[in-house]
């Protein structure tokens, strides 16, 4: 089946620094990406599209300058936390649309990343 | 806009026993998909059903069936046979556009 590794599973930044996570499917091309954000006993709420190629589409309220996302190739996508504060600390989740017809369509997700700035 | 609302935040069940997690939705789309993700503790979001809305046939998967009303837009997801693994976030989704938009999450515990 289709699968999605994302780096890294957890990292401790300093406040101010920027930090990367990436995204990539092992075993299928993925040409578009989301990336979420989930805190703690809550949902996951959607942050970017992120089509290979081109530039990612941003939902209301996110700051695109902040997280910087990169859809360079079919299998790889990154999301960077540019100037990270203590507010930005959360769980990240990075998923890839597998499939494009009825039978296969579906979502296979990261297992996230635990960002935590000090 | 597209909402997903799950209004049970929490849901606990006897181990063995049947539960049913609600969820609603809408959609200004007439093709879309639907989907129950389990959330555990490591926090990897597992597929556990997936409903094609054309289809009028509730989608099942070994224990895990769904209701799915399109008309009044309920998407339910009943859980027999309750096992101690089956603890965890349930989260209700819906795609539009493409893009995949969650319920706000029902936390099952299971009773031994």
């Amino acid at each position: 089946g289709a699968v999605v590794s994302q780096h890294p599973s957890w990292v401790i930044c300093k406040s101010g620094t920027s930090v990367k996570i990436e995204c990539r499917s092992l075993d299928f091309q993925a040409t578009t990406m989301f990336w979420y954000r989930q805190f703690p006993k809550q949902s996951l709420m959607l942050m970017a599209t992120s089509n290979e190629g081109s530039k990612a589409t941003y939902e209301q309220g996110v700051e695109k300058d902040k997280f910087l996302i990169n859809h360079a190739s079919l299998t790889l996508s990154t999301l960077t936390v540019t100037s990270a504060h203590p507010e930005d600390s959360s769980f990240y989740i990075c998923s890839a649309r597998a499939g494009w017809d009825r039978q296969n369509y579906g979502y296979t997700f990261g297992s996230g990343t635990r960002l935590t700035v000090v | 806009a597209q909402t997903v609302t799950q209004s049970q935040p929490e849901m606990s069940v006897q181990e063995a026993e049947t539960v049913t997690l609600s969820c609603t939705y809408d959609t200004s789309e007439s093709d879309y998909y639907l989907f129950w993700y389990k959330q555990p503790p490591s926090r990897q979001m597992i597929l556990v059903i997936r409903q094609e809305a054309y289809k009028q046939q509730n989608a099942t998967e070994n224990r895990f069936s769904v209701n799915f009303q399109k008309a009044a837009k309920s998407f339910s997801l009943k859980i027999s046979d309750s096992q101690l693994g089956d603890a965890a976030m349930y989260f209700c989704a819906c795609n539009q556009g493409g893009k995949l938009i969650f319920g706000q999450g029902t936390e099952l515990s299971v009773k031994p």
